[in-house]
């Protein structure tokens, strides 16, 4: 298994309903991340989780709360949004310490997003 | 400023045509990813490398490490090519840094 999976693809919310995006991966990656993309622009990192432990933080709003169960999964929690936080949210996968290359390169792989709208 | 930079932003090409985008970056990596999205869809890697050349169908990827600088090729361009294409570079950590991307347009 290589994959990176999002739920839901799409999602639709308004400002005062509390929903999550999940993430999961099996391929033994030990770092997960979450990033946030606005049209016609990079992803942006929120978070990023190491060994179960939050290892970066962004300076993200607290409307954005992440939680990683174990070590296959990550959840964005989301309460209280924003118009503006309408957006692709991406989750990525990496190994932490067990370099796949000789030079001790770092596998990034990304989910296939979930559509945030927040009316 | 951007600790990676790519060019050209904005890419328009005929169908055949031998496509070349560029990325420079300005901090130590360990590897460098090349990065496809479609509109509206996910990323997809297509390569990551740390020295050389990779090469995967129609796609080229080449890094030259002393000059900080990458190309991502395209040889006989065709319409579904067309997507945002996204220079990343990592270290041995969790720290990645995005290009702007480049979105490419190929028209039949």
């Amino acid at each position: 298994d290589t994959e990176v999976t999002q739920t839901p693809k799409h999602l639709v919310m308004g400002m005062t309903n509390k929903k999550s995006l999940k993430c999961e991966q099996h391929m033994g990656h030990r770092a997960m991340y979450w990033y946030k993309q606005k049209a016609k622009k990079p992803p942006e990192l929120m978070f990023v989780y190491s060994y179960e432990k939050l290892s970066i933080n962004e300076s993200v709003p607290s409307r954005f709360s992440p939680e990683c169960p174990n070590s296959s999964l990550l959840n964005l929690h989301l309460h209280a949004l924003q118009p503006e936080d309408s957006a692709l949210y991406l989750c990525a996968s990496s190994q932490e310490g067990q370099p796949t290359t000789s030079s001790g390169a770092n596998v990034l792989t990304f989910g296939a997003g979930s559509r945030l709208t927040v009316l | 400023k951007n600790e990676v930079e790519q060019s050209p932003q904005n890419l328009t090409a005929q169908e055949g045509e031998f496509i070349t985008i560029n990325c420079s970056y300005s901090v130590g990596i360990s590897a460098l990813h090349w990065l496809q999205q479609h509109p509206g869809g996910g990323i997809v890697s297509l390569f990551m490398l740390s020295s050389g050349k990779k090469k995967h169908g129609r796609l080229i990827a080449t890094i030259n490490i002393q000059e900080k600088h990458s190309s991502l090729h395209i040889t006989a361009s065709h319409p579904r090519d067309s997507a945002v294409y996204i220079c990343a570079v990592g270290n041995t950590g969790n720290q990645f840094y995005f290009g702007t991307g480049t979105s490419l347009t190929v028209i039949p």
